[in-house]
């Protein structure tokens, strides 16, 4: 088992920019959830799906994040415009029961 | 609102002593509670759960005790090693609401 995978590691880009991150859960989970890592907040959930259907994204914090799981094996997270404060680890996390989360290594984004 | 945090932001311990990392939650209604370990570069991993008819729960070196009368959950690591360097997360389940709290830096010195 792979574990959950997560691209790219790393992203630098300047404001105002699109980023994609992009995450492959662990096959048979039913449940992908999305997290954003600071020092300030700790982390925070910004939205989870359920057989591929987003059940909960109140904690997006703005239209500016929007996430799709077009399919059981991939999720993606966009930022459109991305905002120097959107300078994060995102984490993508899965899960078969729901409680249990799974993460992956993260995606270390720098937002200029 | 209610919310996960913990006593202490950092911890130092020897090498072969045992680590305590406490947790104080106060959402009386949360009934599943796990810790997390964080090591640098990498996402939480799962180390040990416990719901909330359970008092205690032993896993390989480490132990989780819930204390529901004052809201408190602690983490036991045995013996620490070099490897167990990492932030620990408590994290708790109230109506599929799982939250985490701020975690503590625990370093161990050889």
């Amino acid at each position: 088992d792979a574990g959950v995978i997560q691209s790219p590691r790393h992203e630098v880009t300047e404001m105002g920019q699109e980023v994609t991150l992009r995450c492959k859960p662990i096959s048979g989970h039913d449940y992908l959830f999305w997290y954003r890592q600071t020092m300030m907040r700790g982390l925070e959930l910004l939205i989870y799906f359920n057989n591929n259907v987003p059940i909960d994204d109140s904690g997006m914090p703005e239209d500016r994040f929007s996430a799709k799981m077009p399919n059981a094996s991939f999720s993606t997270l966009k930022i459109q415009p991305s905002e120097p404060r959107d300078s994060a680890v995102y984490f993508c996390a899965s899960s078969f029961d729901r409680l249990t989360l799974h993460f992956g290594n993260g995606t270390r984004l720098t937002v200029t | 609102g209610e919310s996960v945090g913990l006593h202490l932001p950092t911890l130092s311990v020897q090498e072969g002593d045992n680590s305590i990392i406490n947790c104080a939650y106060s959402n009386s209604a949360s009934d599943y509670f796990i810790w997390y370990k964080q090591e640098s570069g990498k996402g939480p991993q799962f180390i040990i759960d416990i719901r909330s008819n359970m008092d205690k729960r032993q896993g390989q070196r480490v132990t989780v005790l819930l204390n529901k009368t004052v809201k408190h959950l602690s983490l036991q690591i045995a013996a620490t090693q070099p490897g167990d360097s990492a932030v620990y997360f408590c994290a708790e389940n109230s109506n599929n609401d799982m939250r985490f709290g701020a975690g503590t830096r625990l370093t161990v010195k050889p």
